[in-house]
């Protein structure tokens, strides 16, 4: 099946400090959603990239659907300490035949830990 | 985000029990899906539903039963599960366009004993 790296694995930061993570994968995707998990919590949508080289912000998080369409990035600037969670990106591939539904391949996570 | 509930939270079970887990989403999609959530493995697909026809089984063992008798409303039986099993289950749900994300629940967590 399909696969999405994911990098890195986990991070250990001081509250104020930026942090970058990616996802890269083999396959070309129409559509890469980011996601943050909280514990206890299911996965929350935080971003939604539909072109290749788009830039999105939502407040402090900034991701970008990489030109190739194989890769995206997430940005969270000036840490703080309710960053803390698990990061997910997720890729939604071109449909075949008949199908279209929203099937997502998601990347391992990232987990955030933010030292105040 | 409370526009996909999902009961119950926690669930403890034994290997020979026979439980159900639901899920309901208040968005107007028209498409379902269930993951299970392993420690340390990415989320995997389980089931997708569009327009309550079954669309994707990803060689799921059949102690796994899901039903979706309309848009609104998914389960998934569990019967003779395996410890193996215990993981925390997610039930999301979007719109059956290209493009559009899904939601998600906050999950059920699973314990086998």
């Amino acid at each position: 099946g399909q696969q999405l790296n994911q990098s890195p694995q986990s991070m250990f930061i001081q509250e104020g400090e930026d942090v970058s993570m990616n996802c890269t994968s083999s396959s070309i995707f129409n559509t890469w959603l980011w996601y943050k998990q909280e514990p206890g919590e299911g996965p929350v949508l935080l971003i939604a990239l539909y072109k290749a080289g788009e830039l999105t912000s939502n407040g402090r998080l900034t991701a970008q659907f990489g030109i190739t369409r194989k890769d995206s990035f997430l940005n969270i600037s000036a840490s703080i300490p309710s960053d803390v969670g698990i990061y997910f990106c997720a890729g939604q591939l071109p449909t075949a035949g008949g199908t279209s539904y929203g099937k997502l391949t998601f990347g391992q996570g990232t987990i955030l830990t933010v030292h105040p | 985000e409370t526009g996909v509930t999902q009961t119950p939270r926690h669930l403890v079970m034994g290997m020979t029990n026979k439980k159900s887990l639901k899920c309901e989403q208040h968005l107007g999609h028209n498409a379902m899906y269930w993951y299970k959530q392993s420690a340390k493995k990415p989320l995997e697909l389980m089931f997708v539903y569009n327009f309550k026809e079954q669309t994707e089984n990803n060689s799921v063992p059949s102690r796994f039963s899901p039903e979706c008798p309309n848009s609104s409303h998914l389960f998934l039986h569990l019967h003779t599960l395996q410890p193996e099993d215990s993981a925390l289950y997610l039930c999301a749900s979007s719109q059956d366009r290209l493009g559009q994300p899904q939601h998600f629940g906050d999950g059920t967590r699973l314990s086998i004993l």
